[in-house]
């Protein structure tokens, strides 16, 4: 099983920030990682595949860079909007695992 | 629109079974492989089960290997997970997922609750 960490496990930012997300396997997975959205009281959405690829109807603030066994997540000039928590997950063979989250907060 | 609806969780005692329903709406059912995925209260996403799309392979986390199946009935655009010999760890917020040609999850449903309590 290929295991997941995430880092920081949680960010205080300010509106306006730039914010950056690290996640990094166990194993290389080439460029088969995604990062999920999760807000207060919903269920996850996607936000970028194949490691830097935006999912449809994510703003292009978000952005998502890395291959093989270290990623990163940035979101420009944050919104208050994105406060949620922010999963990795892999693809690259079963079982795909996610990472522990990182916790974005608003200052 | 695309939509996953899930059905069937609830209030279960310890060491009992339960069946989780995921209906698709939106999108050709028969050609997507399909995952569950848990998430404990206050905690992280944790994937527990995927199935190809015919049902033909399936997939566990090793945490639940030999208490859960997932399958499938493409004729009614649904995926089931038999949970049993449930545990307290069980207890969980539990989602069914779309995978885009096996790899990421494009389409989540909203989730059902199972609790294990006594």
């Amino acid at each position: 099983e290929i295991m997941m960490t995430q880092s920081p496990a949680t960010l205080s930012v300010s509106p306006g920030e730039r914010v950056t997300l690290s996640c990094r396997t166990s194993q290389n997975v080439d460029s088969n990682l995604a990062w999920n959205q999760q807000k207060p009281g919903q269920a996850p959405r996607l936000l970028i595949y194949d490691a830097s690829t935006r999912a449809a109807g994510i703003p292009a603030r978000f952005s998502g860079s890395g291959s093989g066994t270290d990623f990163t997540l940035t979101i420009d000039s944050l919104q208050s909007e994105d406060l949620a928590v922010y999963y990795c997950q892999h693809y690259n063979e079963w079982p795909y695992t996610f990472g522990q989250g990182t916790r974005l907060e608003i200052k | 629109e695309v939509r996953l609806l899930e059905s069937g969780g609830g209030l279960v005692q310890p060491g009992g079974s339960l069946r989780l329903s995921c209906e698709a709406s939106g999108f050709t059912f028969s050609k997507n492989a399909m995952s569950w995925v848990r998430q404990a209260p206050g905690k992280g996403l944790e994937w527990v089960s995927g199935i190809s799309f015919r049902g033909g392979s399936t997939y566990y986390a090793d945490s639940v290997k030999g208490r859960f199946t997932i399958s499938r009935d493409n004729s009614k655009d649904t995926v089931y997970l038999q949970i049993n010999r449930l545990r307290a760890e069980d207890t969980a917020v539990y989602y069914c997922a779309k995978l885009y040609n096996y790899a990421y999850l494009d389409v989540w449903g909203q989730g059902t609750t199972v609790t294990v309590s006594s």
